[in-house]
């Protein structure tokens, strides 16, 4: 069991380009979640989904898509990146037992 | 005031000191979470309450719903329990489908050899 993995692990990206984040887990778990966390700030939900083939907005949204086409993998994706969204970005799931897994977190530096 | 928030901000004790970690929080809550994020950045979940007190090894966590408080403690400390401990609560009020978890910035707890 891999748990949560993420990939990258760390990307610097000029402000105006693109990536995706990826989110795998192996759990079977229908919930999963992308959030950011800041120096100062607690963790920010920005989109969550309850399930293959469904997305919703989370707190802080603007700037960001999902995507969740498989059960296993919730993407994340920034379309024309700004140094605001410079953060450790983490995804997670959870089970039905309301127990929160974590990825490992990728960190991001918008220049 | 944030929603969630813990006390102290930074906690240094030594070896096999009892530890307590406070979380007071000003909503309505359905659940409690305790985390703890390593070193290296990885977030493990510790524990789940709505009510009560839980164990697990060394660490208890108790809450007070009345008091809209909580608290972690940690006994006979290690310096491998160093790490930052974050609360999080679920809010009574449906946010974001109920999918909202409110993150405390945690407390950052150094066990000295």
């Amino acid at each position: 069991n891999a748990g949560v993995t993420q990939t990258p692990k760390f990307r610097v990206l000029k402000t105006g380009q693109s990536m995706t984040l990826l989110c795998a887990q192996d759990m079977n778990h229908e919930y999963m979640y992308w959030y950011r966390q800041d120096p100062g700030m607690g963790l920010r939900l920005i989109h969550y989904s309850v399930g293959e083939g469904t997305t919703a907005k989370g707190e802080v949204p603007d700037g960001y898509n999902v995507s969740r086409l498989k059960k296993q993998n919730f993407l994340l994706g920034l379309e024309s990146a700004a140094p605001s969204q410079t953060s450790v970005y983490f995804c997670a799931s959870r089970d039905l037992r309301e127990t929160q897994y974590f990825g490992p977190g990728t960190r991001l530096l918008v220049l | 005031k944030n929603e969630v928030e813990q006390s102290p901000q930074n906690l240094t004790a030594q070896e096999g000191e009892f530890i307590t970690i406070n979380c007071s929080y000003s909503v309505g809550i359905s659940a409690l979470h305790w985390l703890q994020q390593h070193p290296g950045g990885g977030i493990v979940s510790l524990f789940m309450l709505s009510s009560g007190k839980k164990k697990h090894g060394r660490l208890i966590a108790t809450i007070n719903i009345q008091e809209k408080h909580s608290s972690l403690h940690i006994t006979a400390s290690h310096p491998r329990d160093s790490a930052v401990y974050i609360c999080a609560v679920r809010s009574r009020q449906v946010d974001f489908g109920n999918e909202k978890l409110t993150f405390g910035t945690g407390t950052r707890l150094t066990i000295i050899p």
